[in-house]
């Protein structure tokens, strides 16, 4: 069964930093692309990032490009994003999910609040 | 970037009525593979979103035949024929052609 599990979330200052992670289980991570979804309060979903399967490609929407950072280990079966310079505008559950022309899993989500 | 135009449905729905939910791309989805690029997801109270159509008319796995997509290469529909309590929700449209990967609007279905 696949899973993806995320985790990391929390309430941070604006500036500040906060890294997800997210764990993966139930197929071959290393065959697939992963992404970073989110979704801020009562709002829709929004692209945040996106990860090629060995982590030598990376994109990302002008939102989020220069401050956000994904990244993957493909021997721990793990994604992460690194998000910096955060802004109350980044406030949102993130999803990851598994991309292949589709996101056809995702995680449970995990929430970051962005306040002073 | 390409603009997803999502339209609105004449909520509530009566249930075991049919429904169908419109969908608009800026830009043509349809890849010279002859694939084109257009997900359907439904989001329903308090969970994730789960994939329902992909390639414009390919049903997830798992998904209920009651669902199918349809269009052209910018305007797309997907139809929900007789309408169950569990398809509540909110349904949105991707186009997966290029990034920046973007989403409509979100379209929400309430039934009656």
């Amino acid at each position: 069964e696949v899973q993806l599990v995320e985790s990391g979330g929390g309430l941070v200052q604006p500036g500040r930093s906060l890294k997800l992670s997210c764990a993966a289980s139930g197929f071959t991570f290393s065959n697939y692309y992963m992404a970073w979804v989110r979704q801020a309060p009562k709002k829709g979903l929004e692209w945040v990032a996106t990860i090629s399967t060995s982590g030598s490609r990376t994109y990302y929407p002008d939102s989020v490009k220069g401050r956000f950072t994904i990244s993957r280990d493909n021997a721990k079966s793990s994604l992460y994003l690194q998000m910096n310079s955060l802004k109350s505008e980044d406030t949102a559950t993130y999803y990851c999910a598994r991309e292949r022309f589709n996101y056809d899993y995702w995680g449970q989500g995990v929430m970051v609040t962005v306040s002073s | 970037d390409i603009v997803m135009t999502q339209g609105a449905l004449p909520n509530p729905v009566p249930s075991g009525e049919s429904a169908s939910i419109t969908c608009q791309s800026s830009k043509s989805l349809l890849h010279s593979n002859g694939k084109t690029y257009l997900n359907w997801y439904l989001q329903r109270p308090g969970q994730s979103p789960q994939l329902l159509i992909y390639w414009m008319s390919t049903r997830a796995s798992g998904v209920s035949d009651r669902f199918s997509g349809s269009g052209s290469g910018t305007d797309f529909t997907l139809k929900i024929s007789s309408v169950e309590a569990e398809d509540v929700g909110v349904y949105y449209c991707q186009q997966f052609l290029e990034y920046p990967l973007t989403f409509g609007s979100g379209t929400k279905l309430e039934i009656k």
